[in-house]
């Protein structure tokens, strides 16, 4: 069965510093998201990304996010300059196009910053 | 805006037992999409219902059910004869009318079965 795929699995970086989260959707979707978990905390939105554009996006993803799909089969998550706060789980998930509206999530990479 | 309510944070159950969890939303949309979802400790999450606003049919699946109700707004999720593996945290999402748009998810309720 085809399932999203994210690595990797847990990045430990220093504060400041940049990290790219990368993501497989499933290869006939065409919507694209990524959440964010702080740890025993709820599931939020960060972005939506469909046809190379961003669909929408909430109030944490700042300046300091991008989101960019560079090979038409990955999908990727930037943070510029990482903070204490931005460590978290982050989820991927991808959707085929029409009304249903089932998102398929990634296993998640475990964000740490020190 | 939408927003999603599980007021109950923990639960535990004997194995066995039935146990029903809570979700409540709110949300101007006449049309809109609700969900369940597991978190086991492992971390991921499992997709486990969509129902669509316009079907207030109840829908059994083996052990669980979903019992929706849109004149209080609820959405509840009964697990039957509850068993160990079904210890995780449980999030009930919600999303908006057009397909595709972002899930909204409650704060969740952590669910324990004692053996």
């Amino acid at each position: 069965e085809p399932e999203v795929t994210q690595t990797p699995s847990h990045q430990v970086t220093q504060m400041g510093q940049e990290v790219i989260l990368r993501c497989v959707p499933i290869s006939n979707h065409l919507y694209f998201y990524w959440y964010r978990q702080i740890l025993g905390q709820k599931v939020e939105f960060l972005v939506s990304f469909y046809n190379n554009e961003i669909s929408e996006k909430s109030e944490i993803f700042d300046d300091q996010f991008s989101v960019e799909r560079p090979d038409g089969s990955n999908f990727t998550l930037k943070i510029r300059s990482t903070k204490l706060e931005d460590s978290a789980m982050y989820f991927c998930a991808s959707a085929t196009s029409g009304s249903v509206n089932e998102q398929f999530f990634g296993p998640g990479t475990r964000l740490t910053v020190l | 805006a939408q927003k999603v309510t599980q007021a109950q944070t923990e639960i535990s159950v004997v194995e066995k037992e039935d146990v029903t969890l809570d979700c409540v939303y709110e949300t101007r949309d006449t049309t809109y999409y609700l969900f369940w979802y597991k978190q086991p400790p492992s971390g991921e999450l499992v997709f486990l219902i969509r129902r669509n606003s316009f079907d207030e049919q109840n829908e059994i699946s083996g052990r669980y059910s979903w019992n929706f109700q849109k004149s209080t707004s609820s959405f509840n999720f009964t697990i039957t004869a509850s068993q160990v593996v079904d210890s995780a945290v449980y999030f009930c999402a919600l999303s908006a009318r057009f397909g595709n748009e972002k899930l909204t998810f409650g704060t969740g309720t952590r669910l324990t079965i004692i053996p």
